[in-house]
């Protein structure tokens, strides 16, 4: 089973930051936060990952909160292409089960 | 080019025809993994693999087989299909040992369309 909980569905202006949330109160010590993001039909794609500390790519930043229980994808100025099903994921680096659960359908509005 | 293939990429099959999706990577990735995607059901693991000859099932492996003989490829097996396993599917390859990497930073095919009648 999935363990974060999203909201299904979100609108951003381009140009404008769009923030996705995501809860995972029973993170545990050695659990990642993962986001992924799928456009349409296409294979999901990874967008960033982070353990204690915020972090920064070129494509988003993630901001976890201090206890952990919960963290936010910035798309720093959304574009139209950004429109996709953000995901959530948090799992340990061992290489087991991966819950994808049902993600944020995030919709850039022109 | 680093890419995940999958195929076919479309495929429609009658109940009990045994079929395989074949998936390949050219990344020499150890960690390799395959999705089902489901309307409402978000995307579930089926089964994944560590590496060569290591396999272990994920959330939905039942009308399932994988098996793992080469690095590169990762077949998905269906002994007897049903239309209950009509779905979009994706395969994923990963490597704890990229700078920075973890086995969960996957890279993922295109995917695979298939009906089941």
């Amino acid at each position: 089973d999935a363990k974060t909980t999203q909201p299904p569905s979100m609108d951003c202006a381009e140009g404008r930051a769009a923030n996705l949330p995501c809860n995972h109160s029973t993170i545990s010590g050695n659990e990642y936060v993962y986001w992924y993001r799928q456009i349409h039909s296409q294979g999901p794609q990874y967008i960033i990952h982070g353990l204690k500390n915020n972090e920064t790519n070129e494509m988003a930043s993630l901001i976890i909160t201090e206890d952990r229980k919960s963290s936010t994808l910035i798309l720093p100025h959304a574009t139209l292409r950004d429109t996709a099903v953000y995901y959530c994921i948090v799992a340990a680096n061992t290489g087991n089960q991966f819950y994808f659960g049902t993600g944020t359908s995030l919709t850039v509005i022109p | 080019e680093a890419q995940v293939t999958q195929n076919p990429r479309y495929l429609i099959t009658v109940t009990g025809k045994k079929l395989t999706v074949t998936c390949s990577q050219n990344m020499n990735h150890e960690y390799m993994s395959w999705y089902r995607q489901d309307p409402g059901l978000g995307l579930r693991q089926i089964y994944y693999s560590m590496n060569v000859e290591v396999t272990d099932k994920g959330d939905v492996p039942e009308g399932y087989k994988v098996s793992r003989k080469e690095k590169r490829n990762f077949p998905l097996i269906l002994e007897s299909p049903s239309p209950n396993q009509t779905s979009l599917y994706f395969c994923a390859s990963s490597s704890p040992h990229n700078p920075g990497g973890t086995y969960n930073e996957q890279f993922f095919g295109p995917g695979t369309r298939l009906t089941v009648l």
